[in-house]
Formats: structure tokens, C-alpha cells, sequence
């Protein structure tokens, strides 16, 4: 398996511009968690999707964030329009709901740079 | 509110010399509990878990932990650190709260930095 895969790896964008970034889970794989990575905040979770289904999103900063995961297959972040303050790592990590003991597996990020 | 802590933000030691680094929690009920690794420009990857049963779980690469109920604690040892074990680590507690069972809570990560 190659695991969970994530992209762009590096994304470089102008305030005010559309990001979409992408996430392929593992196969077989029930959850999907999208988590940003800053100095500031640490690891924050963004929105968690059990079966295609979103569970929890109170983590999405505002409604210039939005996710969906149309199959269980691949799923994106959207954020419209992009604000400095955005720029971060964007990890999504997927893993198999079947117990509270679920190992996630993390995709390597997709580093954001909003100017 | 459940939480962790990772009260150190770095930890140094020498190659050889044994590595601890402290993760603390708070959460209702019965705590799972997970140390992560993140080395530069890579995602975070899987060292080990407590779920029950014994208080010391090993897990990847040598490393253990030690779960203490009364100390809310389950820190992270290595008998004897490589210079390679320098990394990120990350502490984390699966959030227990209404529709959320499944995501997990980490702490904000602690510098290891093993010099030769």
C-alpha cells in the first residue's frame, strides 16, 4: 500500500486565492481526520469523516474552510479565499474505525504558503 | 476538557544515555493513549499505544512507555538514545466527546535531540 497521499506537497498562492488540497486514503480505511500544523498552535484537527460522512468539523476555522469527501476514495480541504494567517502544514490521516484503538495513518502534508 | 501536555518543549540527551520524554493527560474515563514521531518534512508516524492490560507498552524503534493512572501520565523511554532518534515527538489522547471517538487530541510535540 502507498499509504496515505496527500497533494501538492508545496503550494504557494497570493491572499485571496482558491487552495484545494487533496488526500487519497488507505484502502479499506473508514476514517479520514484533515489536521494543520503551525509553530504557534501545534497540531489542530480541522474536520473528521467517518463512512464519507462528516462527524465533527468544529475545528474548521470559519467558513472559508470547506471539506468533503465525495467517496471513500479521496477527499479535499478547501479554502476560499486563502489569508496569510493560513499558511501551515495540512496533514490528512486516515485509519479503520473498528475500536477506540484506531492508529492513524498520516499522509507526508501538503505545505501552504498563502503571500 | 480533555487534553494533553507535553510540558518539555525540547529534550536533549547524549547518544548511549537513556531518553525520557513526559507526556500527561486529562480525559474522562479510560484514557487511549499514543506517541507519535514526526522527523523534518515528513507526517507524523505510529510508535505505540495503551489501551489496558500492562502499564509498560513497547513499541517501534526501542521505545517504551509507561502508563501511571495515579499521574495521569504516560511518558516516553528509550534505554539508550540513538543520534537517528532525533525527531518530533507527539503525545495523544483519543478525544471521548459526543460524535468525536475516533480523532485524536495531541500535544503540542516535544524536540528530541540526541547529540553524538
Amino acid at each position: 500500500d502507498a499509504g496515505v497521499i496527500q497533494s501538492p506537497r508545496h503550494e504557494v498562492t497570493e491572499m485571496g486565492q482558491e487552495v484545494t488540497l487533496r488526500c487519497k486514503p488507505i484502502s479499506g480505511h473508514n476514517s479520514l481526520f484533515w489536521y494543520r500544523q503551525t509553530m504557534m498552535r501545534g497540531l489542530e484537527l480541522l474536520i473528521y469523516f467517518n463512512n464519507n460522512v462528516p462527524i465533527d468539523d468544529s475545528g474548521m476555522p470559519e467558513d472559508r474552510f470547506s471539506a468533503k469527501m465525495p467517496n471513500a476514495s479521496f477527499s479535499t480541504l478547501k479554502i476560499q479565499p486563502s489569508e496569510p494567517r493560513d499558511s501551515a502544514v495540512y496533514f490528512c490521516a486516515s485509519s479503520l474505525a473498528v475500536s477506540g484503538a484506531n492508529v492513524l495513518t498520516f499522509g507526508a502534508g501538503s505545505r501552504l504558503t498563502v503571500l | 476538557a480533555q487534553s494533553v501536555a507535553q510540558p518539555e518543549d525540547q529534550v536533549n540527551v547524549a547518544e548511549g544515555n537513556p531518553l525520557t520524554v513526559k507526556c500527561t493527560y486529562s480525559v474522562s474515563g479510560n484514557p487511549y493513549l499514543f506517541w507519535y514521531v514526526q522527523y523534518p518534512n515528513r507526517g507524523l508516524q505510529f510508535l505505540l499505544k495503551y489501551i489496558t492490560g500492562d502499564n509498560l507498552v513497547k513499541g517501534s524503534y526501542g521505545f517504551e512507555a509507561e502508563f501511571n493512572k495515579s499521574q495521569t501520565s504516560f511518558h516516553l523511554k528509550k534505554p539508550s538514545a540513538l543520534v537517528s532518534d532525533s525527531a518530533l515527538y507527539f503525545c495523544a489522547v483519543r478525544a471521548n466527546y459526543g460524535g468525536s471517538q475516533g480523532n485524536l487530541i495531541f500535544g503540542k510535540g516535544t524536540k528530541l535531540s540526541v547529540k553524538p
